[in-house]
This record gives structure tokens, sequence and C-alpha cells, in this order.
């Protein structure tokens, strides 16, 4: 089964310092790799999609990379509102689409 | 502007039925396939099922866990995507979100809460 795992679970950044999420998948998904942010009482908001695309609006600060099993999620420069939960999915395997378990990315 | 707009939530008893709406606007919903994602609280993000265009053969998938008991479905005269769920479990207590799909979700509602519980 297709399974998509993310790590840290947990990540401590302080503003302005960059944040480095990472997200594996347990078999070869391309480049079919998405990137959520989610905050606390909101629905999802797509970042990035194809590994490495950033979505419509999204600051440049965000950006995307991987291709295959091993995929990463960097904001540059974290501001305040970046604080959230970050999930990957890939849409390349059946099951149709796997979210990762999520990032919380918290104020150091 | 794109919007999704859930609706149908709500406390229902073990073994029960609801159907939840996604009421669509803002761009040409009969060209769009649309899946529903779910999110237990405190939780991750689940793929529930997706239904593509009528265009493209209108044809359903479903993740696993719900095949069977939960059927997608759309209307696009009403720009309206449904998703009935039947033989409701505690573990699908959850909040619903419908979005667009294009493998990955570009827009999403603000989803609906289904509580199971007796």
């Amino acid at each position: 089964e297709m399974v998509m795992t993310q790590s840290p679970a947990t990540l401590s950044v302080s503003p302005g310092e960059r944040a480095t999420l990472s997200c594996r998948a347990s078999q070869s998904v391309s480049s079919n790799v998405a990137w959520y942010q989610q905050k606390p009482g909101q629905a999802p908001r797509l970042l990035i999609y194809g590994a490495s695309t950033r979505a419509t609006g999204i600051p440049a600060r965000f950006s995307g990379s991987g291709s295959g099993t091993e995929f990463t999620l960097t904001i540059s420069s974290l501001q305040s509102e970046d604080f959230a939960i970050y999930y990957c999915q890939q849409y390349n395997n059946w099951p149709l689409y796997t979210f990762g378990q999520g990032t919380k990315l918290e104020i150091k | 502007e794109v919007q999704l707009v859930e609706s149908g939530g709500g406390l229902v008893k073990p073994g029960g039925s609801l159907r939840l709406s996604c009421a669509a606007s803002g761009f040409t919903f009969s060209n769009a396939w649309m899946s529903w994602v779910r999110q237990a609280p405190g939780k991750g993000l689940e793929w529930v099922g997706r239904i593509k265009s009528n265009i493209d053969g209108g044809t359903t998938d479903y993740a696993a866990p719900v095949k069977g008991r939960f059927t997608i479905s759309r209307d696009d005269s009403k720009n309206t995507l449904y998703l009935q769920i039947t033989s409701l479990k505690t573990e699908d207590s959850a909040v619903y979100y419908c979005a667009t799909d294009r493998g990955y979700g570009d827009c999403w509602g603000q989803g609906t809460l289904v509580t199971v519980s007796s």
C-alpha cells in the first residue's frame, strides 16, 4: 500500500529562519506530489503541485523539490502567518490520493 | 471567484445515513473532476473518493474504508456535488471537504462536520 511519511512530526523554527519539511513515498510517485498548508479551523490550502510548481498566489518564499520518493518543502524566511500544519500528498499511485500525516510548524 | 460551499452535516446515530452537498460557483463545474476529503477531529487528511466530469465518463473511485457505503454523484445543472453516506460508523465522524480535483486539490470548501454518535 502506498504510504507517504512526513518528517519531522513537529518542527520548531524562529521567525525569519528557514524551515525544511520532508516527505518520503513508499514507492516512486514521479513528480506527482502536492503540498498543502492548514491552519486551525480552516480548509487546506494548496501551496505546491508537481513537486515544485507554486500554486496561484503563493509567495516565492515557499519552494518544493524532489522526485521519485524524496520530496522537500522549504520556507525560506518564516513569517508569523506560516506557522501551521503542512501535508504532502501523492497523486500518482493507487489508492488514488494519499496524504502524509502532517508536519506541525511551530514558533520557536 | 471560485467557491465551494458544503452543507448537510450533523449528528447521526451509528447505522444512519446522510447526504452532503457541495455547491460550486465561479468556474465551469461540468468540466471539473471533484473529490471529497475528510478529516477526523485532531487527525490528518484522508481522501474519500472522486468523480470525473461527465465529459470524461463521470466515473467514481473510492477509498477502501468507504467503498460500498459512500456514493458520490453530481448534478451539473445545479453545479452541485453530493456525497451519500450510509451505514455510518463512529469512525466516519469528521469534517468533510469537497475540492476541485486536478490530481491535487486546488480549491477547497470550508467543510461540513459529521458526527456519528448514539
